[in-house]
């Protein structure tokens, strides 16, 4: 089942810009994933919050977490090109089988 | 190179058929996935395998078969009574038991003629 539910559904901004998405899921988690996926490609990973975690950085990426809401964002700062793509985040649920489960995603166009 | 390849890319299903998908990986992964995702939408799983030799049935199995005699092989047949396959689907691996990053193929498209 889908757990996760990204917002907005899609987003367009202007090179230089930040890119802001929101995740949010229903049941315990053991970590939060998110995976960037350009048009007709396999996912690729981008990201690991764990639920002890509040904040994580790479590169140019932020992702936060806030168990009390359930919920989850993802910034991408001074957007280019290239980061055009859908993104999504995975949730693993505290059952520790190692499934994951994936929401419908955000897609997010950069213009030059 | 390291990683995992499926093809074909693109494969085409005539009513009643059933087609084989190919999912090869040369990570040394334990668990290997099987998703599908149709437009607009994320992906949803279909099967999984954490050992050779045993698998599970993931949240959409109805129409759908797999066999992992191979650590590095985990083929996905669609067979005709799945009555909606046309979907692009994605093959994943994980690595050690606890490592929770899923690595993925380029994935099939799969198209019912």
């Amino acid at each position: 089942s889908q757990q996760g539910e990204e917002d907005p559904q899609a987003l367009s901004i202007q090179e230089g810009e930040n890119a802001t998405m929101n995740c949010s899921y229903k049941t315990s988690i053991n970590n939060l994933q998110w995976y960037r996926q350009n048009s007709g490609r396999g996912l690729v990973h981008l990201i690991l919050i764990r639920s002890n975690e509040r904040e994580k950085h790479s590169g140019r990426l932020r992702v936060t977490l806030d168990t009390s809401k359930k919920s989850s964002s993802l910034l991408i700062t001074a957007s280019r090109a290239a980061d055009t793509a859908s993104y999504f985040c995975a949730t693993s649920p505290r059952s520790n089988d190692y499934k994951l489960s994936f929401g419908a995603g955000t897609t997010v166009t950069v213009r030059a | 190179d390291g990683g995992i390849t499926q093809s074909p890319k693109y494969l085409f299903r005539k009513e009643g058929q059933n087609v084989t998908l190919s999912c090869e990986q040369n990570l040394n992964h334990d668990a290997m996935y099987w998703y599908r995702q149709d437009p607009g939408q994320g992906l949803r799983l279909i099967y999984y395998s954490q050992i050779v030799n045993d698998f599970q049935k993931g949240d959409i199995a109805e129409g759908y078969s797999v066999s992992r005699e191979k650590k590095e092989s985990f083929p996905l047949t669609v067979t005709s009574a799945q009555k909606n396959p046309t979907a692009f689907y994605l093959c994943a691996s994980r690595g050690a038991q606890y490592q929770e990053t899923q690595y993925f193929g380029p994935g099939t498209r799969l198209l019912v003629l």
